[in-house]
């Protein structure tokens, strides 16, 4: 089976600028989540779509949105790029069931907003 | 999620047993402790999850206290491949909060 994938691995922004990130999800999974990882503030979660419905949503400010497709592919969106938002934007998959689901997690799109 | 605690940094031999700690005093009574852990490089990838008793399986073992303010991951045999940050969670259902994690050094 494959595993997560997520498009680009690597991408440069401008401040001001907006940015999408793709994830498709291991084959069958249903729940898809998104997380922000920086050398100060660690890994952090962003938000959880399950069949195409925001389940739960972190602290992050309304610039930073997302979206899943029924296909359970996803996206993430964010507008207005501030330099610390230069991170690793990691996605991860599971079947969405149950809270001790296994989350599978892609490789990252490295975003560098300069 | 409930706050975890863990060291910064630990270093162990090669072929030898590993014992991470990690404290949750203020976990739940329904929450499950799951061990992630990131190789260089690399997306989080899953460890080991459980709830009260200890739990077996071919990556690893974790070991809960009975009164569940606690926890130790045991990688019973380390390689130099097991290198690595491992986080300890507490909790998971609003998605998984990851705490700065046990950088793990193995010597050769």
């Amino acid at each position: 089976k494959a595993g997560v994938t997520q498009t680009p691995r690597y991408l440069i922004k401008t401040r001001g600028q907006q940015v999408t990130l793709s994830c498709s999800p291991i084959s069958g999974h249903r729940s898809v989540s998104w997380y922000q990882q920086t050398p100060g503030q660690g890994l952090q979660f962003l938000f959880e779509y399950f069949s195409e419905t925001q389940r739960n949503k972190g602290n992050f400010p309304g610039r930073f949105s997302g979206r899943q497709f029924s296909n359970s592919r996803s996206e993430m969106n964010v507008s207005t790029l501030e330099l610390g938002d230069s991170a690793l934007y990691l996605c991860a998959s599971s079947s969405g069931i149950s809270s001790t689901d296994t989350q599978y997690f892609g490789p990252g799109t490295r975003l560098t907003v300069l | 999620d409930a706050k975890t605690t863990q060291p910064n940094s630990m270093e162990s031999n090669e072929e030898e047993p590993v014992h991470l700690p990690c404290n949750h005093s203020t976990i739940s009574g329904t929450d499950y402790i799951h061990w992630y852990r990131q190789l260089p490089s690399q997306g989080p990838e899953y460890v080991i999850h459980g709830l009260t008793s200890n739990v077996n399986n071919r990556m690893a073992s974790l070991a809960i206290a009975e009164d569940r303010k606690s926890s130790t991951l045991i990688l019973h045999r380390a390689t130099l491949r097991d290198a690595a940050v491992y986080y300890c969670i507490g909790g998971g259902a609003d998605g998984l909060t990851f705490g700065k994690g046990t950088h793990l050094i193995i010597q050769p």
